[in-house]
């Protein structure tokens, strides 16, 4: 079946700071992948996405590369800000693109 | 645009009594799915409604039932409510056979049941 694995939190990093949040998937066939962020009170937004092995997804400077060989999806930011503080959300979209599987969520806290 | 909207924002019912939640997909929409998101996890997919009619459906009792109206809107229907049906109820909206990057998720539905 398919589900997605994130790294826990909470995750806590100053201002500038190098974030990863790990991901890995179980999927049947080649799902699409996708990183979601979730701010206080507020639903999901799509933060970014990769369709088909070794794209690389990228926004407002994050970054995740589709990784078959390792069935992963790791989320990377070479300089966090305060705003970046949110939960953030792997997911994975099954073949007929009508369901997503998300993980647990990952809650990043950046300090001043 | 909108976006996706729902309502009401909160909601709080006590067990056994019955709630209905509502969502209106954002403009140019004509699918629309539900997640239940239990606290501290990751979002559950309820079901998915595509003209009319439920399309697909994940792993949840019957007492969680749903409907399309010809404009798009949706509603969710849960009865004889459980403590464990207190979540966050999200409705994402999208156009047929999307490959989810053009899925949208409203602010959600806070249900709390006592």
């Amino acid at each position: 079946g398919n589900s997605v694995t994130q790294m826990e939190g909470p995750v806590t990093l100053s201002e500038e700071a190098f974030l990863t949040i790990n991901c890995t998937y179980t999927a049947t066939g080649y799902p699409s992948l996708f990183w979601y962020v979730q701010y206080p009170g507020e639903g999901l937004q799509l933060l970014l996405k990769a369709t088909k092995a070794d794209d690389k997804g990228s926004n407002k400077g994050f970054e995740a590369t589709y990784r078959k060989e390792t069935t992963s999806f790791h989320l990377e930011k070479g300089s966090v800000q305060v705003s970046d503080s949110a939960v953030y959300f792997c997911a994975l979209s099954d073949l007929s693109g009508n369901q997503f599987y998300f993980g647990t969520g990952t809650s990043l806290t950046v300090i001043p | 645009d909108a976006g996706v909207t729902q309502s009401p924002t909160h909601l709080i019912k006590t067990r056994g009594q019955q709630v209905t939640l509502r969502c209106s997909p954002k403009s140019g929409h004509d699918t629309v799915s539900w997640y239940q998101q239990a606290l501290g996890q990751g979002p559950q997919f309820i079901f998915q409604y595509y003209e009319e009619e439920e399309r697909q459906r994940g792993n949840f009792p019957d007492r969680f039932s749903g409907h399309q109206f010809p404009n798009y809107s949706s509603e969710l229907n849960v009865n004889a409510l459980l403590l464990g049906d207190s979540a966050l109820y999200l409705c994402a909206s999208s156009e047929v056979m999307a490959s989810g990057g053009r899925t949208f998720f409203g602010p959600g539905t806070r249900l709390t049941v006592l």
